[in-house]
């Protein structure tokens, strides 16, 4: 299982962080990529960004620039920075799961955790 | 970039069939996974691989995908499968996963 922590409340132009818990498994999986997906109020989904256990990250062009994603093996967490963050950053959060070594798609996702940026 | 689309909505009634379609310029050539989500509730893998169900996914639902359209076709509709579905590629040119829109189905 997947669970998704931090603040639900955030202000303009301070960071986000979020956390997402792994239960059931390892994070170190070498068959694991773990990932952030959002979905703003009555919008699609959108892919922020995916990690695997050594480091090594993937991101989306768009939001490249203000987004870190780091894993802490010993926690057996991986974690989302967002900075700068605007209320169009306002979206429930989704930690995700990539276990095929070859294809991109997630099997299996935590339960969200919604984001409000406001003053 | 690469862009997916999906009609906004698709209307069934119960035991019909439901087709959602997924555009994108040569999409055949890459894998499309498709994802249901309703109201309130984490997406849910139901296709993977352009026509894998996981375990656990009814043999109602399934996929093709061939030229520029990928399919997700869901048989003997219920009402159970109200809701919204996304398609999902991996754009190999900027290494990015790519969404589409969503596809609203309501069952009648």
């Amino acid at each position: 299982q997947l669970q998704e922590s931090g603040p639900g409340l955030v202000k303009p132009s301070e960071t986000l962080s979020l956390t997402c818990s792994a239960s059931g498994g390892s994070i170190s999986n070498k068959n694991f990529y773990w990932g952030w997906i959002r979905q703003a109020p009555g919008t699609g989904l959108e892919w922020i960004g995916s990690i695997f256990y050594s480091g090594s990250t993937y991101y989306n062009p768009s939001l490249k620039r203000r987004v870190t994603i780091f894993v802490d093996t010993s926690k057996n967490q991986f974690s989302l920075k967002l900075t700068s963050v605007t209320a169009a950053d306002t979206a429930v959060y989704y930690c995700a799961r990539r276990s095929s070594p070859a294809l991109w798609y997630f099997d299996l996702w935590g339960r969200g955790a919604l984001v409000t940026v406001s003053s | 970039s690469y862009v997916v689309t999906q009609p906004p909505s698709v209307s069934v009634a119960p035991g019909k069939t439901a087709t959602i379609s997924c555009g994108g310029d040569n999409i055949g050539s890459k894998s499309v996974h498709w994802y249901q989500q309703k109201p309130g509730q984490a997406p849910v893998l139901v296709i993977y691989y352009d026509t894998e169900r996981p375990s656990g996914i009814p043999e109602r639902f399934s996929g093709s995908n061939s030229e520029d359209t990928a399919t997700l076709t869901i048989s003997r509709v219920e009402a159970g499968d109200e809701a919204d579905y996304y398609c999902q590629t991996w754009d190999s040119r900027t290494d990015r996963v790519v969404f589409g829109g969503g596809t609203k189905v309501t069952v009648l």
